[in-house]
């Protein structure tokens, strides 16, 4: 199994700043990494896949970089509704799996 | 836009069986293009792939799940479904079913683009 690992576990943030969370594979995936946003009660979204992609409709302030086993996820100009949880998924085999997640607060 | 919406009980007992029902409006089910998937969320962890299945049945499972785990599709209604057997409290969770968009070659899925927004699952007697 590949397994994905994202840092950090947490993160607190405020309107208007930059983060960026971390997602290692422990193989090569090559592009196959998808962003997706997480929030209780809601539909999960997907931010990026191929791991720069942006999703049709989702904000330029989202962007995703990486390539074989790093990859970041960047949000610019945070804004209140990008509060939630962040997760990284590699669909390199055919066994899809997700990193820890990220929660920023 | 197409919408995915997961119907099943909120509560089952250790040791029963858990069946869940996706069901999926405005668009087909009957196309080679996509897998019909099941994720859940455990509390406080993060997110665990459970399986796929297409359009006409062949089934894709996580492999810790694989013994226990049978998913099911009915394009004519337009729904596919999760059965769980001899649940244990680590099965709680919010379980989600989701579109994914299958992949050429030796991967499954590209992205799971269309999500539910989840149903909640206790284990509990």
């Amino acid at each position: 199994d590949i397994q994905m690992t994202q840092s950090p576990s947490s993160l607190s943030a405020s309107v208007g700043d930059t983060i960026t969370i971390s997602c290692r594979a422990s193989q090569n995936i090559m592009y196959s990494l998808n962003w997706y946003q997480y929030k209780p009660g809601r539909a999960p979204k997907v931010l990026i896949h191929a791991a720069s992609l942006l999703q049709t409709g989702v904000p330029s302030r989202f962007s995703g970089t990486g390539s074989g086993t790093d990859f970041s996820l960047t949000i610019s100009n945070l804004q209140p509704e990008d509060f939630g949880s962040y997760y990284c998924q590699q669909t390199y085999n055919m066994f899809p799996s997700f990193g820890g997640g990220t929660k920023v607060e | 836009q197409v919408l995915l919406q997961e119907s099943g009980p909120g509560l089952v007992k250790p040791s029963e069986t858990l069946s869940l029902t996706c069901t999926v409006s405005r668009t087909t089910m009957n196309t080679e293009d996509y897998f019909w998937a099941w994720v859940r969320q455990h509390p406080e962890r993060g997110l665990e792939w459970v399986g796929v299945t297409s359009n006409s049945g062949t089934v894709y499972y996580n492999q810790s799940l694989r013994s226990r785990l049978t998913l099911s599709v009915d394009p004519s209604k337009n729904q596919f479904f999760l059965r769980l057997r001899s649940v244990t409290a680590a099965d709680t969770a919010v379980y989600h079913c989701a579109r994914a968009l299958a992949c050429q070659g030796t991967c499954l899925a590209e992205v799971f683009d269309i999500w539910g927004q989840g149903t909640h699952v206790t284990v509990s007697s």
